[in-house]
């Protein structure tokens, strides 16, 4: 069976700081991965897609960037963070576009 | 852009009751889906329906899909305080705010 794996679950980091958030899929081959964020109480908000090694797609320009340097490990980064980067990130994959999409467990991000 | 819009922002029911949530989309898709998030957690995919379907039924879940009015609906029947989260509806792979439902026992 599939599994998906994020880390860390929770993080505290001072503005300015870098950020490395980090999301492995198992039990599967060439998944799509994607990053998503989610403000307290609000809806998901595509980050960045990939469907293949070395192929990001970003939705929303920011100080956030993606990388991913094995098929299935998908990570998300910044050099320097902001007190808005502040957030749930959810980690996720599918089967190609339009198929289900499984999710990790999250990572909470507060800025300080 | 949000692919799924979903109808109400917020619904409170007493447990027993039927609970409707709506989404709206914006572009083409194959197939639609929702899923379920219990607060601080990730999302769970709860049922699938295909665009050249119109209703589909799992357990207590009834979904229902317009193609023609890019529209779909969620009822969640004989409610209880376990259902209590936060609904989405996703077309291909963005999402709406979602519905948050509370279900008061």
């Amino acid at each position: 069976s599939q599994t998906i794996h994020q880390w860390p679950a929770t993080l505290v980091q001072p503005v300015g700081s870098p950020l490395s958030l980090e999301c492995t899929v198992e039990g599967t081959s060439n998944p799509n991965l994607y990053w998503y964020r989610q403000a307290a109480g609000r809806g998901l908000q595509l980050l960045f897609y990939s469907v293949g090694i070395g192929q990001i797609s970003s939705e929303v320009p920011q100080n956030l960037s993606a990388s991913r340097p094995q098929d299935r490990q998908f990570i998300l980064s910044s050099k320097k963070l902001l007190l808005s980067d502040s957030g749930f990130y959810l980690c996720a994959w599918a089967r190609g576009s339009g198929n289900t999409i499984y999710f990790g467990e999250g990572s909470w991000l507060t800025v300080v | 852009s949000q692919q799924g819009e979903e109808d109400p922002q917020a619904l409170s029911i007493q447990e027993g009751e039927n609970a409707t949530m709506n989404c709206s989309y914006k572009t083409s898709i194959n197939n639609l889906q929702w899923y379920r998030q219990n607060s601080g957690r990730g999302l769970v995919h709860l049922i699938l329906i295909r665009s050249n379907e119109r209703e589909k039924h799992s357990g207590r879940l009834r979904v229902t899909l317009d193609t023609s009015k890019k529209s779909s609906s969620l009822l969640i029947t004989a409610s209880r305080a376990a259902d209590t989260a936060s609904y989405f509806c996703q077309g291909d792979m963005r999402f709406g705010a979602g519905t948050r439902l509370t279900v008061k026992p």
